[in-house]
């Protein structure tokens, strides 16, 4: 079936270093990639989304770019800050699932 | 701003108490999705919803219970609380496969 596998944390990095949280994906049919992210004490929400092979999702300073020949949707950013320290989940969904599938989710902290 | 919402946010309750978790949304979407979050954050799914009169079991077992009677509502159930039941449960909902998943705010259950 489809899953999800992204890279373990904690993340611990000082501000404005480069960021990159590995993700990779299998999946029978075309799906759509998300990342979400979950701040302390709150729900889920989309950071950014990729529908297609190639597409590249952007938000806030973060990106991620749908490859389909390494089953792939690496999230990066430039230079982080301490606001962005929260759990991130990479996530895909399509046609053919009845759900939504999750990563493990990746906690991040940034320090000043 | 998502419209979908979750009451109470925090619940401390007895073992062996009746609770129900309310989940909201006015968006008007068919599909939603009780998700347990566990200390490591992962997201489980224990139960989901195409529709008024459809649930289904999720990949976690649960001895929860939910209802679908109308579509904007989604209540979970639990008939006989257990400190095991402690967690934090979210709530999402979603248009169709392939677009963005709302989520709730999440509910911190304590059983004590």
């Amino acid at each position: 079936g489809d899953s999800v596998t992204q890279m373990e944390g904690p993340v611990t990095l000082s501000e404005e270093a480069f960021l990159t949280i590995n993700c990779t994906y299998t999946a029978t049919g075309y799906p759509s990639l998300f990342w979400y992210v979950q701040y302390p004490g709150e729900g889920l929400q989309l950071l950014l989304k990729a529908t297609k092979a190639d597409d590249k999702g952007s938000n806030k300073g973060f990106e991620a770019t749908y490859r389909k020949e390494t089953t792939s949707f690496h999230l990066e950013k430039g230079s982080v800050q301490v606001s962005d320290s929260a759990v991130y989940f990479c996530a895909l969904s399509d046609q053919t699932a009845s759900k939504i599938i999750f990563g493990s989710g990746t906690r991040l902290s940034i320090r000043p | 701003e998502a419209d979908i919402y979750q009451t109470p946010r925090y619940l401390v309750i007895g073992t062996g108490k009746k609770i129900t978790l309310e989940c909201s949304q006015t968006m008007g979407h068919d599909k939603m999705y009780w998700y347990q979050q566990d200390p490591g954050m992962e997201l489980h799914l224990i139960h989901y919803s195409y529709g008024v009169n459809s649930t289904e079991k999720g990949d976690l077992s649960s001895e929860s219970t939910v209802s679908r009677i109308r579509t904007e509502h989604f209540p979970l159930t639990l008939e006989s609380a257990r400190p095991s039941h402690t967690s934090q449960y979210l709530c999402a909902s979603i248009a169709e496969m392939n677009t963005e998943a709302f989520f709730g705010q999440g509910t911190r259950l304590t059983v004590v």
